[in-house]
């Protein structure tokens, strides 16, 4: 196993567009998140899932944010009609269970430029 | 809310020792967590330490845990000019998500 992937790992974007990302997180790990990453500011967490549920949401994911997981493995998240306030480094991280992290591993991460 | 406040940047001397401090405010943590981000690269576990301890050691970092007043530190021993990076605290509350400060950014001179 090499770790959490994700991809792409850069995107440039105009305003208005939509875009997807991808996270493949460690096969056996049952949780997935997705944390954002401003520039000069520690990550902000979004969203997570235990197997194909989602669990919990910030208030953070407006409703152009869309997160699934649709067979418990990769995970994808979309925003639709991007806005300059996007632009951000986003995380995926996965752990083994709830409540501990240990051993939770991160992905290098997708930076959004939208122009 | 859950809140965790790190000081921005901090330089020392190749050699010397880094002190790296964090304060947060939910005490029902489990798991205090430290992690390095160098640029371009994504987030390194360093070390935890889990809440009922007052200090870890492993190698060159030393975390102490001060419960009463919500105070968690990274000493870095010999700190080496590979040691410059972002270094972030994070708790974990309620076990789920990790709530992560600012990010102090670490910068050692020669």
């Amino acid at each position: 196993d090499t770790g959490v992937s994700q991809n792409p790992r850069h995107k440039i974007t105009k305003r208005g567009q939509n875009v997807t990302f991808r996270c493949d997180p460690i096969s056996e790990h049952n949780r997935l998140y997705w944390y954002r990453q401003t520039l000069g500011q520690g990550p902000e967490f979004l969203t997570y899932f235990q197997n194909e549920a989602q669990l919990e949401k910030s208030r953070l994911l407006s409703d152009r944010f869309s997160a699934e997981r649709p067979k418990g493995s990769f995970s994808t998240l979309e925003i639709q009609r991007t806005e300059q306030g996007d632009s951000a480094m986003y995380l995926c991280a996965s752990t083994l269970g709830p409540g501990d992290h240990t051993e939770a591993f991160f992905g290098q991460g997708t930076r959004l430029t939208v122009v | 809310g859950e809140d965790v406040e790190q000081s921005l940047f901090l330089s020392v001397r190749e050699g010397d020792s880094s002190v790296i401090n964090c304060t947060y405010t939910d005490s029902s943590s489990t798991y205090l967590y430290w992690y390095k981000q160098e640029p371009g690269a994504g987030l390194q576990l360093l070390t935890y330490i889990f809440s009922n301890m007052d200090m870890k050691q492993d190698q060159r970092l030393t975390v102490l845990l001060n419960k009463k007043d919500k105070h968690l530190s990274l000493r870095i021993a010999d700190t080496q000019t590979g040691d410059s990076a972002i270094y972030f605290c994070a708790e974990s509350p309620a076990g789920n998500m990790l709530t992560f400060g600012g990010g102090t950014r670490l910068m050692v001179k020669p």
